[in-house]
């Protein structure tokens, strides 16, 4: 199985910061990533696919970028309602597996 | 728009069997192209994928579950369906269904069900 290695796994931040989400897969996975945000209680929701393509309806200050065996979640200005859970997940081969999460705190 | 809704018990005896049903509405499992998956989330933890469906009848699942998992599919009914045998206090869990493509991310899920295995 290609393990996700997301960091950190928590994060504590403001209103307005600039977050930075990380991800390495244990081999390259070309650009077979996607991202989710999950709030307690609430299945995720699909943010980004393909790595850097932004899901229908997904405020545009969430980016991804990477490729091969690091990518990025970024969110240029962070929001009250952003503080969640982030997970990243490849897709490349079976079977798909997830990143262990980040959760974003506000400080 | 679509929309996936788990159902099955709540409580399940541990060496028993897990069975739940996911009902597609507003779109149709025929013809979608898609796959139709499972995923878990046991409490305070990550997610794991235990499998996915095609319309076909086609199933992939996650090799760790492979021995102990059954997904199969009724179009007519547009629902498609989870058998987990021989649980333990280990399968408890929220479990999600949702819709993916073949190499990509699940887009939509269903709310999720909570499963809890216990005497």
């Amino acid at each position: 199985d290609i393990q996700m290695t997301q960091s950190p796994s928590s994060l504590s931040a403001s209103v307005g910061d600039r977050v930075t989400i990380t991800c390495r897969a244990s081999q390259s996975i070309s650009n077979y990533v996607t991202w989710y945000q999950q709030k307690p209680g609430k299945a995720p929701k699909l943010l980004i696919y393909a790595t850097s393509s932004l899901q229908s309806g997904v405020p545009s200050r969430f980016s991804g970028s990477g490729s091969g065996i690091d990518f990025t979640l970024t969110i240029s200005s962070l929001q009250p309602e952003d503080f969640a859970t982030y997970y990243c997940q490849q897709s490349y081969s079976s079977p798909p597996t997830f990143g262990g999460g980040t959760k974003v705190e506000i400080k | 728009q679509l929309q996936l809704q788990e159902s099955g018990p709540g409580l399940v005896k541990p060496s028993e069997t897990l069975s739940l049903t996911c009902t597609v509405s507003g779109g149709s499992i025929s013809g979608s192209s898609y796959y139709w998956g499972w995923i878990r989330q046991p409490p305070g933890k990550g997610l794991e994928w235990i499998g996915s469906i095609y319309e076909s009848g086609s199933t992939y699942y996650n090799p760790s579950l492979k021995s102990r998992v059954t997904m199969s599919v009724d179009t007519s009914k547009n629902q498609f369906s989870l058998k987990l045998i021989s649980v333990t206090a280990a399968d408890t869990a929220v479990y999600y269904c949702a819709k993916h493509p073949l190499r990509g991310g699940f887009g939509i899920w269903g709310q999720g069900t909570m499963v809890t295995v216990s005497s």
